[in-house]
């Protein structure tokens, strides 16, 4: 079986504050891929990154950045500098490469980030 | 900008109506997804379709029945429905239907049921 823990249900920040939303998962499956998402109150999830359990290589995208530890089992996503267009909930998941759970993501609770101006 | 497409944005309906929700890609994507999202909750997988064949039913209730008329669209058919099938509808796709491909979600679709 899989988890995904993201222990952080809401984070409140002031713009332009740097922010760091914790995910961290269990799987039993040596291959497995790693997702960060955005859903805005609008309501699409909007795909953030993919990593695959391979790669630990820490990943820079503008003011994104994910830091993937397997020996801790985390995949944390920091946003620098946020912006109130930020505010969003985010959630982390995960998906096998085999097993019963095959095809099938797994998401966190979502971590609900506001950014005050 | 998304290029899955899901219609209608919201939708009202009586337990003894029969509707539907329609999605559409337009990104030559072979596989597409159905889920759920309840309220502050995560998003749930109820159907799978991979080259127009069902490949994954989550044990979902049969008041719920997809369709994949071709590759680029999606259909989930509603019937019957209870108030607690009041979700926000999102479908998906990707381009092979492989586990390790991004999903690619559309807006979704705001249910109420009463």
């Amino acid at each position: 079986a899989q988890k995904v823990t993201q222990a952080q249900t809401e984070i409140s920040v002031v713009e332009k504050e740097d922010v760091t939303l914790d995910c961290v998962y269990e799987t039993r499956d040596t291959t497995y891929y790693l997702f960060w998402y955005k859903q805005p109150p609008s309501g699409e999830l909007v795909f953030l990154i993919r990593r695959n359990s391979f790669d630990e290589q820490n990943e820079i995208s503008g003011r994104y950045s994910w830091n993937f530890q397997k020996s801790t089992s985390s995949f944390n996503f920091t946003i620098t500098a946020s912006q109130v267009v930020d505010s969003a909930v985010y959630f982390c998941a995960l998906i096998n490469a085999g097993g019963t759970s095959y095809g099938k993501l797994t998401f966190g609770q979502g971590t609900i980030l506001t950014v005050h101006p | 900008d998304t290029e899955v497409t899901q219609t209608p944005k919201h939708l009202v309906m009586g337990m003894t109506n029969k509707k539907s929700l329609k999605c559409e890609q337009h990104m030559g994507h072979r596989a597409m997804y159905w889920y759920k999202q309840k309220a502050k909750k995560p998003p749930e997988l109820m159907f799978v379709y991979s080259y127009e064949k069902l490949s994954i039913n989550e044990s979902v209730p049969s008041r719920f029945s997809p369709e994949c008329p071709n590759s680029s669209l999606l259909n989930l058919h509603l019937h019957a429905l209870q108030p607690e099938d009041s979700a926000l509808y999102l479908c998906a796709s990707s381009p092979w239907g492989e586990v390790q491909e991004t999903q690619y979600f559309g807006p979704g679709t705001r249910l109420l049921v009463l």
